[in-house]
C-alpha cells in the first residue's frame, strides 16, 4: 500500500533555531515529492522535487529528496514566529491512475 | 481572481440532512480532486475526476456523490450527514499526469 510518512510528528523550537522535517515515503512508480505549508487555511506549495540530489530553495526554506532511499527533507533556518505552520509532505505515483498521497505532516511551533 | 474557489466556506447542519459543496478551478487543468481534511490534519483523498471522467474513488461511503458537469467544475453532495462527516472539505486542481496541486480555501462542515 502506498504510504507517505512524515516525522516528528510536533516540534518546538525558538525564533533563530534551525528545524529539518522529514517525509519517507513508499510509492509505485513515484513520479515527484511536493512540500506544502498549511496556516488556517489552504496548503500553500512550497516545493516539487523529481530528482534526487539536486536542492530547491526559496529564502530561508530549502529542499532535497533521495530517491534511493526513499526520502526527503525540508529545512527551515533561521526560523520565525510566522514558520509556525504544518508542513505537508506528498508523494506522487501511479497504480493504476495518479494520485497525490499526503504524509499526517509536522506541526511546527516558533516561539519568539 | 481565484484560481480555486469552493463555496461555502462553512456549513452547519443537523445530522441526516443533505448538502452539497461547488468547486471551480479557473487554471484550466484536467483533473480535480476532492479531499478531506480531520481534526489531526490529516489529508484523503476521496474522488478525482480527469476531463469529467472519476478517475480515483477511493473507500468513502456512497453518501458521498461528486459531479463533474465539465472540467473546471466539480461538485461534492452528501446525504444522509452523519457526525463523522464534519472536517474541512478540500478542492483541489492539477494538470495531468500531476505537477503542483492548487487548493481551494476549504469547506467546514459541521454535524451536529
Amino acid at each position: 500500500e502506498d504510504k507517505v510518512v512524515q516525522s516528528p510528528l510536533s516540534l518546538v523550537v525558538h525564533e533563530g533555531d534551525t528545524v529539518t522535517l522529514n517525509c519517507s515515503y513508499e510509492v509505485t512508480n513515484f513520479r515527484s515529492l511536493l512540500w506544502y505549508k498549511q496556516e488556517k487555511k489552504a496548503p500553500t506549495f512550497l516545493f516539487m522535487l523529481t530528482s534526487s540530489g539536486i536542492e530547491k530553495k526559496s529564502g530561508r526554506l530549502s529542499s532535497i529528496l533521495d530517491k534511493k532511499e526513499l526520502f526527503s527533507i525540508l529545512n527551515i533556518t533561521a526560523t520565525q514566529t510566522g514558520d509556525s505552520a504544518i508542513y505537508l509532505c506528498a508523494a506522487t505515483g501511479t497504480s493504476g491512475t495518479y494520485k497525490y498521497i499526503f504524509g499526517t505532516g509536522t506541526r511546527l511551533k516558533v516561539l519568539a | 481572481d481565484t484560481a480555486v474557489s469552493q463555496t461555502p466556506k462553512y456549513l452547519v447542519t443537523q445530522m441526516g440532512n443533505d448538502k452539497s459543496i461547488k468547486c471551480e478551478q479557473n487554471l484550466g487543468h484536467d483533473t480535480m480532486y476532492w479531499y478531506k481534511q480531520d481534526s489531526k490534519k490529516f489529508l484523503k483523498i476521496m474522488f478525482s475526476y480527469n476531463n469529467k471522467e472519476l478517475i480515483i474513488n477511493e473507500t468513502v461511503p456512497n453518501r458521498f456523490s461528486p459531479k463533474s458537469p465539465d472540467k473546471a467544475h466539480l461538485n461534492l453532495h452528501i446525504n444522509s450527514l452523519e457526525l463523522g462527516d464534519s472536517a474541512v472539505y478540500f478542492c483541489a486542481s492539477s494538470h495531468y499526469p500531476p505537477g503542483e496541486l492548487f487548493f481551494g480555501e476549504g469547506s467546514r462542515l459541521t454535524v451536529l
